[in-house]
């Protein structure tokens, strides 16, 4: 079975600071892409960062980067000087073929 | 940039009633989603479909049945809503190259009475 864990339900920030949310995921293909989306309190799921499953370097994209680690299965998505704005739900997911398969989603407060 | 409208933000309907939740996408794409959105279960995949008339069973198919007459529009059906299908439901497209991401409507949230 495909399974993504996001093992923390609920965490917080202070504002300018960093912060790491973690994510593991279960699966036996080789070809597979890695995704992390950010959805704001009543407002639409978008896209923060994508990653090849064969690509060994990290993906970036301005104050997020991720932490990809292939044998242990892990994608972790770490936002540096966070802002309030970053006060979301955020869902780690991976992809084979067309199908997405998504994890329980971590809820990230940003405080002041 | 790509835009993917469902037809309700809310909506609120009665046991056994036959509910219409409709998605449009503007990107041409071939494939579109829907899903359930519960707190601490995630996304759940219900349905897709890959092409016009195309559909494929998720994860959770129980209780709906999909519609795709046309390639820009896909349609979730609650044949006999229950309040076990109250939710939020969220539709999706994505194109075929394979480091597409998922585009998202802004959700429809159900509430079954």
């Amino acid at each position: 079975a495909q399974t993504v864990t996001q093992s923390q339900p609920e965490m917080s920030v202070q504002e300018a600071e960093t912060v790491t949310l973690s994510c593991t995921y279960d699966t036996s293909e080789s070809d597979y892409y890695l995704f992390w989306y950010k959805q704001p309190p009543s407002r639409q799921m978008i896209l923060v960062i994508r990653q090849e499953a064969y690509k060994q370097q990290n993906a970036t994209e301005n104050r997020f980067s991720v932490n990809f680690q292939k044998a242990a299965k892990s994608f972790s998505l770490k936002i540096s000087d966070s802002q309030l704005g970053d006060a979301a739900m955020y869902f780690c997911a991976y992809i084979i073929g067309n199908q997405f398969y998504f994890g329980t989603g971590t809820s990230l407060t940003v405080i002041p | 940039d790509v835009k993917v409208t469902q037809s309700s933000r809310y909506l609120v309907k009665r046991t056994g009633e036959k509910v219409f939740l409709e998605c449009v996408q503007d990107m041409d794409h071939e494939n579109m989603f829907w899903y359930r959105q519960d707190p601490g279960l995630g996304l759940r995949l219900i349905y897709f479909s890959y092409d016009v008339k195309m559909k494929e069973k998720g994860d959770i198919p129980e209780g709906y049945s999909v519609s795709r007459e046309k390639k820009e529009r896909f349609s979730l059906i609650l044949e006999s809503a229950s309040t076990n299908q109250t939710s939020m439901y969220l539709c999706a497209s994505r194109g075929t190259y394979s480091l597409e991401a998922q585009y998202f409507g802004p959700g429809t949230r159900l509430l079954v009475l």
